[in-house]
């Protein structure tokens, strides 16, 4: 069996400091490990993918990512926070075990304060 | 390339009435997956087609809600009557490597009055 948990709802941090983004997963077999994020009115976009490569993921516009098998955890970072990152951020886990279903967090509203 | 394509982007109808959206996957990707996503419930999975069949509809709703996936190039969602609780922005994604690598159109605001 695989679930997601994202730890915050929402998040709050000011222009130009890091952002750190939680989940945690769980999953019988090796997983495939996501994150998404959603502007406003847009569908979801592939931020990164951790596949059992390295360890370190670095995805689009920044972020990165680390999977922590001992912690079965995957958070989102980025150094500095810039306005356009103001947006919904999800995780997911997958596994390409036999039907490879996936599972959405239940994602992470990200503000930016000026 | 053009991405996954929905069409259409807004409809607005009345309780009751039949409603069609479509969605034209990436050339090339095998499986294709539809999503409602609401405030209240947030996204949730419908029900998804690896080349073509269905694998699992287990989210889909109720039998108001049905899914085809002719050839590998079309899908639909159709909702038969349509409900106001129906009222949500529904995405299409597809993909070709694995379903955890999606690639999301730019959704169906479907408002039911």
């Amino acid at each position: 069996a695989q679930s997601v948990t994202q730890l915050d709802s929402h998040v709050s941090v000011s222009e130009g400091t890091p952002v750190l983004l939680r989940c945690n997963y769980s999953s019988s077999y090796s997983p495939s490990l996501f994150w998404y994020v959603q502007h406003p009115n847009k569908g979801l976009q592939l931020l990164l993918k951790y596949t059992s490569a390295a360890t370190l993921v670095k995805g689009i516009n920044g972020f990165e990512a680390e999977f922590k098998k001992s912690e079965t955890s995957f958070h989102l970072t980025k150094p500095s926070a810039h306005m356009s990152d103001a947006a919904e951020y999800f995780c997911v886990v997958s596994s390409s075990y036999r039907d490879d279903k996936i599972i959405f967090g239940k994602g992470t509203r990200l503000h930016i304060l000026p | 390339d053009a991405g996954v394509i929905q069409s259409p982007r807004h409809e607005v109808t009345e309780m009751g009435q039949e409603v069609t959206l479509r969605c034209k996957p990436i050339s090339g990707h095998n499986s294709l997956f539809w999503y409602r996503q609401t405030m209240m419930r947030g996204l949730e999975l419908l029900i998804y087609f690896n080349n073509n069949v269905p694998i699992d509809d287990s989210g889909m709703p109720e039998d108001r809600f049905s899914a085809k996936m002719p050839n590998a190039s079309f899908s639909t969602l159709k909702i038969q009557p349509s409900e106001p609780r129906d009222s949500a922005v529904y995405f299409c994604a597809s993909s070709s490597g694995g379903a955890g690598e999606q690639y999301f159109g730019p959704g169906t605001r479907l408002t039911v009055t």
